[in-house]
């Protein structure tokens, strides 16, 4: 299958500090790329969806002044978490889809912890 | 969006074959159904995916009724090594929902 890859794996960050985290496909372009962060034990939490060129559009609860996305290319989306918080800690994980009615593929997740 | 039911968690043992059964009422007539595994602290891999009838591939079978309101995936002879979340969307929206995912346990 297609390789979506996410960096970095894992990150610690201090209170009040902005973190990045890139997702790339590598092996296709994605016209559409998704952005979801999950809690222990919990379902994934679509945050935002995003497509090239255009704004992302954020689902009910998530900030998107807090949780800047760019899709600057057809195969690099990034997240930024600007004024991290302790609650910001978690597990964000990004999937790209080359269009709708194709399976989307995901990255190996970011384990972001703030400090 | 069409919205998905799974069990919220299932047991089985080495060798037994598993299916998970997924409740998709109002699903619309444009969405393939798609299954992804899950283990801890990494991303979703896809599993398999089909529209109607029958789709099989190395690891999974998936089995689409005519009225397209459920799915069940079968994993055959199951090891150690499928304990994770199974999940099942409905693909060809604009978003990607996940449901709350069915747990399988394996057991030696």
């Amino acid at each position: 299958g297609a390789v979506v890859s996410q960096h970095p794996s894992r990150v610690i960050c201090k209170s009040g500090t902005s973190v990045k985290i890139e997702c790339r496909s590598l092996d296709f372009q994605a016209t559409t790329m998704f952005w979801y962060r999950q809690f222990p034990k919990q379902s994934l939490m679509l945050m935002a969806t995003s497509n090239e060129g255009s704004k992302a559009t954020y689902e009910q609860g998530v900030e998107k002044d807090k949780f800047l996305i760019n899709h600057a290319s057809l195969t690099l989306s990034t997240l930024t978490v600007t004024s991290a918080h302790p609650e910001d800690s978690s597990f964000y994980i990004c999937s790209a889809r080359r269009s709708l009615n194709t399976e989307a593929f995901f990255g190996q997740g970011t384990r972001l912890t703030v400090v | 969006l069409a919205k998905t039911t799974q069990p919220i968690s299932m047991d089985s043992y080495e060798g037994q074959e598993v299916n998970i059964t997924c409740s998709h009422n109002n699903i619309a007539t444009n969405d393939y159904i798609t299954w992804y595994q899950q283990f801890p602290s990494q991303g979703p891999r896809f599993i398999i995916q089909g529209y109607k009838t029958k789709v099989t591939n190395e690891v999974a079978s998936l089995f689409i009724p005519a009225d397209r309101k459920s799915s069940t995936l079968s994993l055959p002879r199951v090891s150690l090594s499928d304990t994770a979340v199974y999940y099942c969307l409905a693909l060809n929206t604009d978003k990607l929902i996940f449901g709350t995912g069915t747990r399988l346990q394996v057991f030696p």
